[in-house]
Protein backbone atom coordinates (compact mmCIF):
# COMPACT_ATOMS: atom_id res chain seq x y z
CA UNK A 1 0.00 0.00 0.00
CA UNK A 2 1.52 3.46 -1.23
CA UNK A 3 1.45 5.79 1.96
CA UNK A 4 2.80 9.50 2.68
CA UNK A 5 2.94 10.34 5.84
CA UNK A 6 3.56 13.90 7.55
CA UNK A 7 4.24 15.22 11.02
CA UNK A 8 3.48 17.17 12.71
CA UNK A 9 0.07 18.19 11.42
CA UNK A 10 0.16 21.43 12.70
CA UNK A 11 2.71 24.03 13.77
CA UNK A 12 3.66 27.16 15.15
CA UNK A 13 6.92 29.14 15.85
CA UNK A 14 8.45 32.78 16.71
CA UNK A 15 9.45 34.56 13.94
CA UNK A 16 13.62 33.91 13.67
CA UNK A 17 13.18 30.03 15.03
CA UNK A 18 13.95 27.27 12.86
CA UNK A 19 11.72 24.65 11.49
CA UNK A 20 11.53 20.86 10.96
CA UNK A 21 8.69 19.17 8.87
CA UNK A 22 9.28 15.45 8.41
CA UNK A 23 7.62 13.15 5.40
CA UNK A 24 7.83 9.35 5.86
CA UNK A 25 6.17 6.96 2.97
CA UNK A 26 6.06 3.33 2.68
CA UNK A 27 7.68 1.65 -0.19
CA UNK A 28 10.14 2.96 -2.81
CA UNK A 29 9.98 5.85 -4.71
CA UNK A 30 11.58 7.45 -8.04
CA UNK A 31 10.73 11.05 -6.86
CA UNK A 32 9.85 13.46 -3.61
CA UNK A 33 8.39 16.93 -4.33
CA UNK A 34 7.97 19.64 -1.14
CA UNK A 35 4.94 21.84 -2.23
CA UNK A 36 4.13 25.02 -0.47
CA UNK A 37 0.36 25.94 -0.57
CA UNK A 38 -1.21 29.58 0.15
CA UNK A 39 -4.20 30.45 1.94
CA UNK A 40 -6.23 31.35 -1.31
CA UNK A 41 -4.86 27.31 -2.55
CA UNK A 42 -2.24 27.98 -4.95
CA UNK A 43 0.44 25.42 -4.70
CA UNK A 44 4.11 26.40 -5.50
CA UNK A 45 6.56 23.83 -6.16
CA UNK A 46 9.47 24.18 -3.62
CA UNK A 47 11.94 21.24 -4.32
CA UNK A 48 12.07 17.59 -6.19
CA UNK A 49 14.38 15.41 -4.45
CA UNK A 50 15.26 11.69 -5.57
CA UNK A 51 18.52 11.78 -2.89
CA UNK A 52 20.75 13.77 -0.87
CA UNK A 53 19.78 17.42 0.28
CA UNK A 54 19.13 20.35 -1.80
CA UNK A 55 19.06 24.15 -0.33
CA UNK A 56 17.07 27.63 -1.91
CA UNK A 57 17.18 30.69 0.23
CA UNK A 58 15.94 29.78 3.60
CA UNK A 59 14.79 26.37 2.68
CA UNK A 60 16.68 23.23 2.95
CA UNK A 61 15.14 19.52 2.42
CA UNK A 62 16.98 16.53 2.81
CA UNK A 63 15.97 12.70 1.51
CA UNK A 64 17.32 9.73 3.36
CA UNK A 65 16.20 6.93 0.49
CA UNK A 66 16.91 4.23 2.99
CA UNK A 67 15.17 4.85 5.94
CA UNK A 68 12.46 6.35 3.35
CA UNK A 69 11.80 9.96 5.20
CA UNK A 70 12.44 13.43 3.94
CA UNK A 71 12.55 16.49 5.76
CA UNK A 72 11.79 20.20 5.12
CA UNK A 73 13.79 22.95 6.83
CA UNK A 74 13.16 26.63 7.21
CA UNK A 75 15.82 28.35 8.83
CA UNK A 76 14.81 32.25 10.42
CA UNK A 77 11.49 31.42 9.80
CA UNK A 78 9.03 34.61 8.57
CA UNK A 79 5.33 35.19 8.95
CA UNK A 80 5.60 35.66 5.23
CA UNK A 81 6.45 31.61 5.57
CA UNK A 82 3.02 30.71 6.83
CA UNK A 83 1.31 28.40 4.54
CA UNK A 84 0.77 24.70 3.86
CA UNK A 85 3.66 21.83 3.58
CA UNK A 86 2.57 19.30 1.60
CA UNK A 87 4.67 16.50 0.69
CA UNK A 88 4.14 14.45 -2.45
CA UNK A 89 6.03 11.05 -3.61
CA UNK A 90 5.86 9.16 -7.22
CA UNK A 91 5.51 5.48 -6.63
CA UNK A 92 6.11 3.48 -9.47
CA UNK A 93 3.67 4.87 -12.33
CA UNK A 94 2.71 8.45 -12.82
CA UNK A 95 1.00 8.88 -10.20
CA UNK A 96 2.08 11.28 -7.40
CA UNK A 97 0.46 10.63 -3.75
CA UNK A 98 0.48 13.71 -1.19
CA UNK A 99 0.66 13.72 1.84
CA UNK A 100 -2.20 15.64 4.24
CA UNK A 101 0.50 18.81 4.80
CA UNK A 102 1.40 20.18 7.79
CA UNK A 103 0.29 24.29 8.27
CA UNK A 104 2.57 26.34 9.82
CA UNK A 105 2.08 29.45 11.49
CA UNK A 106 4.93 31.83 12.15
CA UNK A 107 3.88 34.90 14.80
CA UNK A 108 5.83 38.06 14.32
CA UNK B 1 9.48 26.51 -15.93
CA UNK B 2 5.28 26.26 -16.94
CA UNK B 3 3.17 29.08 -15.75
CA UNK B 4 -0.11 27.75 -15.59
CA UNK B 5 -3.27 29.73 -15.39
CA UNK B 6 -6.61 28.62 -13.90
CA UNK B 7 -10.54 29.89 -14.68
CA UNK B 8 -12.32 31.25 -12.40
CA UNK B 9 -10.38 31.85 -9.36
CA UNK B 10 -12.97 31.16 -6.98
CA UNK B 11 -16.82 30.71 -7.18
CA UNK B 12 -19.99 30.24 -5.65
CA UNK B 13 -22.34 28.56 -6.64
CA UNK B 14 -25.86 26.68 -6.66
CA UNK B 15 -26.41 23.21 -5.88
CA UNK B 16 -27.47 21.43 -9.11
CA UNK B 17 -25.56 23.49 -11.43
CA UNK B 18 -22.37 22.92 -13.30
CA UNK B 19 -18.98 25.31 -13.26
CA UNK B 20 -15.98 24.33 -16.27
CA UNK B 21 -12.41 25.68 -14.75
CA UNK B 22 -9.87 26.29 -17.62
CA UNK B 23 -6.61 25.72 -17.49
CA UNK B 24 -4.45 27.17 -19.50
CA UNK B 25 -0.26 26.68 -19.70
CA UNK B 26 2.19 28.95 -21.32
CA UNK B 27 4.03 26.37 -23.52
CA UNK B 28 2.95 23.09 -24.68
CA UNK B 29 3.07 19.83 -21.93
CA UNK B 30 2.79 16.04 -22.68
CA UNK B 31 0.21 16.04 -19.48
CA UNK B 32 -2.19 17.31 -18.08
CA UNK B 33 -4.12 16.52 -14.41
CA UNK B 34 -6.80 17.51 -12.71
CA UNK B 35 -6.43 16.89 -8.57
CA UNK B 36 -9.41 17.62 -6.07
CA UNK B 37 -8.31 19.21 -2.30
CA UNK B 38 -11.74 18.89 -0.34
CA UNK B 39 -11.64 21.00 3.17
CA UNK B 40 -9.08 19.46 5.13
CA UNK B 41 -7.83 16.66 3.14
CA UNK B 42 -4.88 16.03 1.02
CA UNK B 43 -5.40 16.23 -3.28
CA UNK B 44 -6.48 13.58 -4.93
CA UNK B 45 -6.54 12.57 -8.20
CA UNK B 46 -9.07 12.85 -10.41
CA UNK B 47 -8.34 12.40 -14.06
CA UNK B 48 -5.57 12.48 -16.42
CA UNK B 49 -6.60 14.79 -19.27
CA UNK B 50 -5.35 13.47 -22.62
CA UNK B 51 -4.90 15.07 -26.00
CA UNK B 52 -7.37 14.60 -28.55
CA UNK B 53 -8.60 11.48 -26.66
CA UNK B 54 -10.72 10.59 -23.53
CA UNK B 55 -9.47 11.71 -19.90
CA UNK B 56 -8.33 8.60 -18.08
CA UNK B 57 -10.48 8.96 -14.54
CA UNK B 58 -9.09 7.60 -11.23
CA UNK B 59 -11.36 5.24 -9.33
CA UNK B 60 -14.48 6.94 -7.92
CA UNK B 61 -14.29 9.88 -10.23
CA UNK B 62 -16.87 9.41 -13.78
CA UNK B 63 -16.81 11.13 -16.99
CA UNK B 64 -20.67 11.89 -16.15
CA UNK B 65 -20.02 13.99 -13.03
CA UNK B 66 -16.30 15.51 -14.25
CA UNK B 67 -16.12 15.80 -18.21
CA UNK B 68 -12.64 17.20 -19.34
CA UNK B 69 -12.17 18.63 -22.62
CA UNK B 70 -8.35 18.44 -24.18
CA UNK B 71 -8.31 19.91 -27.29
CA UNK B 72 -4.52 21.07 -27.40
CA UNK B 73 -1.26 20.66 -25.85
CA UNK B 74 -2.14 23.65 -23.96
CA UNK B 75 -5.52 23.95 -22.40
CA UNK B 76 -7.84 22.06 -20.65
CA UNK B 77 -10.99 22.24 -19.14
CA UNK B 78 -12.84 19.99 -15.96
CA UNK B 79 -16.51 20.79 -15.60
CA UNK B 80 -18.38 20.15 -12.26
CA UNK B 81 -21.64 18.75 -13.20
CA UNK B 82 -24.72 18.24 -10.96
CA UNK B 83 -22.61 20.09 -7.67
CA UNK B 84 -23.75 19.72 -4.63
CA UNK B 85 -22.34 20.74 -1.34
CA UNK B 86 -19.24 17.96 -1.08
CA UNK B 87 -18.71 19.38 -4.51
CA UNK B 88 -16.93 22.11 -2.64
CA UNK B 89 -13.44 21.93 -3.11
CA UNK B 90 -9.93 23.62 -4.15
CA UNK B 91 -9.77 21.79 -8.09
CA UNK B 92 -6.22 22.45 -8.92
CA UNK B 93 -4.87 22.03 -12.56
CA UNK B 94 -1.43 20.34 -12.71
CA UNK B 95 1.30 19.45 -15.80
CA UNK B 96 4.32 17.74 -16.77
CA UNK B 97 6.07 19.37 -19.28
CA UNK B 98 8.17 16.08 -20.34
CA UNK B 99 8.68 12.36 -19.63
CA UNK B 100 11.29 13.95 -16.59
CA UNK B 101 9.46 13.58 -12.96
CA UNK B 102 11.16 17.02 -12.07
CA UNK B 103 9.24 18.94 -14.08
CA UNK B 104 5.41 18.74 -13.02
CA UNK B 105 4.23 22.29 -12.44
CA UNK B 106 0.72 23.36 -10.24
CA UNK B 107 -1.90 25.46 -11.15
CA UNK B 108 -3.13 28.11 -8.70
CA UNK B 109 -6.26 26.45 -7.81
CA UNK B 110 -10.27 26.91 -8.22
CA UNK B 111 -11.58 27.66 -4.72
CA UNK B 112 -15.54 25.99 -5.56
CA UNK B 113 -18.28 26.64 -3.02
CA UNK B 114 -21.50 25.15 -3.60
CA UNK B 115 -24.54 25.79 -1.25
Amino acid sequence: KNEVEQSPQNLTAQEGEFITINCSYSVGISALHWLQQHPGGGIVSLFMLSSGKKKHGRLIATINIQEKHSSLHITASHPRDSAVYICAVRFTGNQFYFGTGTSLTVIP
Amino acid sequence: SAVISQKPSRDICQRGTSLTIQCQVDSQVTMMFWYRQQPGQSLTLIATANQGSEATYESGFVIDKFPISRPNLTFSTLTVSNMSPEDSSIYLCSVERSTKFDEQYFGPGTRLTVT
